[in-house]
């Protein structure tokens, strides 16, 4: 699966937008982009994925650049509890075990 | 719909002493994962079976990890003996169908096990 490249943090104030990016240069044609979140104490949550669409449903949007080097993950209204470790996943299609390889994410704050 | 159920929630042990987590996935949920995750790290993969077969295990340490799925519902990870580094939350993870590409992977809360 290609390797992910996100911001180690982000902050963003409560009832504005979340954007957090997420580069997959090396994405290849079959694969998905996957967004999973955190929140502590709690296990991951699945968002949304996508492949080359832009996605949105009722968490989320996820858009998707033409190329399919990048992303981002929307959150329109940010609340308190959306605050947590948010994970990008690139997770190939093809035959196989159809994995998720999880790297250290972006921990999201948002502030009152 | 009932989501992925673990037990313990915690569990502290001595070094050398063996462990037990046991998960249930959700019904109807023929594939079946076990993370482990480190502080500070995102989780990695243990095992993934099929029903009750095994995918993928090329990550446990089998030396001291075992896991099993006997009737391809209920899965339990054994770790024996325990060492001070396999302090983590271990996690466990189904979904519908591993050839079901795009079937998202629901997880349970884990199992925070401390190793003194």
């Amino acid at each position: 699966d290609a390797k992910t490249t996100q911001p180690t943090s982000m902050d963003c104030a409560e009832g504005r937008a979340a954007n957090l990016p997420c580069n997959h240069s090396t994405i290849s044609g079959n694969e998905y982009v996957y967004w999973y979140r955190q929140i502590h104490s709690q296990g991951p949550q699945y968002i949304i994925h996508g492949l080359k669409n832009n996605e949105t449903n009722e968490m989320a949007s996820l858009i998707i650049t033409e190329d399919r080097k990048s992303s981002t993950l929307i959150l329109p209204h940010a609340t308190l509890r959306d605050t947590a470790v948010y994970y990008c996943i690139v997770r190939a299609s093809g035959a196989g075990s159809y994995q998720l390889t999880f790297g250290k994410g972006t921990k999201l704050s948002v502030i009152p | 719909e009932a989501g992925v159920a673990q037990s313990p929630r915690y569990k502290i042990i001595e070094k050398r002493q063996s462990v037990a987590f046991w998960c249930n996935p959700i019904s109807g949920h023929a594939t079946l994962y076990w993370y482990q995750q480190i502080l500070g790290q995102g989780p990695k993969l243990l095992i993934q079976f099929q029903n009750n077969g095994v995918v993928d295990d090329s990550q446990l340490p089998k030396d001291r990890f075992s896991a099993e799925r006997l009737k391809g519902v209920d899965s339990t990870l054994k770790i024996q003996p325990a060492k001070l580094e396999d302090s983590a939350v271990y996690l466990c993870a189904s979904s519908l169908a591993a050839t079901v590409f795009n079937s998202p992977l629901h997880f349970g809360n884990g199992t925070r096990l401390t190793v003194t």
